[in-house]
């Protein structure tokens, strides 16, 4: 049972352009979601989180929207750059997964930026 | 700054036999995670610990798994008997407290033939 769904594999977008990665979940337990961005032969790295009690978040070029009504988040990258192409994580904790800081992870979505 | 460090980075060895994977957390971190990736999915929490003590690990084939965290920091994965189905990415992560911001090591990935 995947409780958190990115139910596309890749995306290529043009240099400069946005970037929009989304990301599903079916337990409404889950009040915390995060990003994460993975360079091959490197572990995740954290890049933005939203608690539940918001709607958006932003950090520089990077945005994350919740709608908590239709259990979906997306990252909106803006502008895209070609150091962004990686391999980005959504994932999701809670009172959902035990309430423990477990991360129940999605299966990735593989971000190409062209020059 | 501060990283987790994990080795070895990358291992390769013959079905039936033992591995073993170790991981140093950032200073000061009581939580200590270590999750599997399988090619194409997300990383999946393998076993937890707060300090020395196990808090999770409901996902860990205790039949073959077994993980410690002896002093509460540093701590050891082993496999014995490797199987096929084992080759993955392992993942250690660390954090303040049970906190959701876990910072990750850069994986031992685990080839078995």
């Amino acid at each position: 049972d995947q409780q958190v769904k990115q139910n596309s594999p890749s995306l290529s977008v043009q240099e400069g352009r946005i970037s929009i990665l989304n990301c599903d979940y079916t337990n409404s337990m889950f009040d915390y979601f995060l990003w994460y961005k993975k360079y091959p032969a490197e572990g995740p790295t954290f890049l933005i989180s939203i608690s539940s009690i918001k709607d958006k978040n932003e950090d520089g070029r990077f945005t994350v929207f919740l709608n908590k009504s239709a259990k979906h988040l997306s990252l909106h990258i803006v502008p895209s750059q070609p150091g962004d192409s990686a391999v980005y994580f959504c994932a999701a904790s809670g009172s959902g997964s035990g309430n423990t800081g477990k991360l129940i992870f999605g299966q990735g979505t593989t971000l190409q930026v062209k020059p | 700054e501060a990283e987790v460090a994990q080795s070895p980075r990358y291992k390769i060895t013959e079905k039936s036999q033992a591995v073993a994977f170790w991981c140093d957390p950032i200073s000061g971190h009581a939580t200590l995670y270590w999750y599997r990736q399988i090619l194409g999915q997300g990383p999946e929490l393998l076993v937890q610990f707060q300090d020395e003590s196990v808090v999770d690990d409901s996902q860990l084939p205790k039949d073959r798994f077994s993980a410690e965290r002896l002093k509460g920091v540093d701590s050891t994965l082993k496999i014995q008997p490797a199987e096929l189905g084992d080759s993955a990415m392992y993942l250690c992560a660390s954090s303040l407290g049970l906190s959701n911001e876990q910072f990750f090591g850069p994986g031992t990935r685990l080839t078995v033939l």
